[in-house]
């Protein structure tokens, strides 16, 4: 089985700012990772996704994210905030390969950015 | 191409009460899903679909159904609501190619009294 967990249910960040929404996996093999972002009364939106390929992953919007084995984390980077970064953000894991494999979802970081 | 459709947004129900939440992709995608979204659980897999015909159970399948009769609909329907199944309840999907969900749709919030 596969999990992930978000640390912090809430980031605070002034406009400019360094955005960092942390994320550490579960997995009995390397998974697949994702992070979706959610605005107010939308459906989620995928920022970004982790295949096994390149372990530095740029998705829309400026955001980033790393995977690194040795620390089970898939954090999400963005060098400046902006207003309209405010959003709640899933982390999310599957197994990797192909198949019907259904991602299990985080419980949600929400970023708050100050003017 | 309207993506992901849900219908209706928001919903009031009575326990007891029974009810279907329609969700409808024009993309062609073989995998739909259910999900329901509560404060602080994130999303968590209710039932879904990897083509029409074929339905499973997800995480928290107990008090709903679903059915799949053709590639575009996939339906979940309250048999009889219970005030634990106020909640957001988003249909998702995807081709086979695509590794996760790709597609949300905007949601239904649902409560019942």
């Amino acid at each position: 089985a596969q999990s992930v967990t978000q640390l912090g249910s809430h980031v605070s960040v002034s406009e400019g700012a360094l955005v960092l929404l942390r994320c550490n996996y579960s997995s009995s093999v390397p998974p697949y990772l994702f992070w979706y972002v959610q605005y107010p009364n939308q459906g989620l939106q995928l920022l970004l996704k982790y295949t096994s390929a390149a372990t530095l992953v740029k998705g829309i919007n400026g955001f980033e994210a790393e995977f690194k084995k040795s620390e089970t984390s898939f954090h999400l980077t963005k060098p400046s905030a902006h207003m309209s970064d405010a959003a709640e953000y899933f982390c999310a894991v599957r197994l990797p390969g192909g198949g019907s494999y259904i991602p299990t979802f985080g419980r949600g970081t929400s970023l708050i950015v100050h003017p | 191409n309207a993506g992901v459709t849900q219908t209706p947004k928001f919903q009031v129900l009575k326990t007891g009460q029974s009810m279907t939440l329609q969700c409808a992709q024009d993309m062609n995608h073989e995998y739909m899903s259910w999900y329901r979204q509560d404060p602080g659980m994130g999303l968590r897999l209710i039932h879904y679909s990897v083509g029409a015909g074929i339905t499973d159970q997800g995480e928290v399948p107990n008090g709903y159904n679903v059915s799949r009769s053709t590639t575009e609909d996939f339906p979940l329907r309250l048999l009889s609501a219970a005030p634990s199944q106020t909640s957001v309840y988003f249909c998702a999907s995807r081709y086979p190619g695509q590794n996760t969900e790709a597609f949300f749709g905007q949601g239904t919030r649902l409560t019942v009294v």
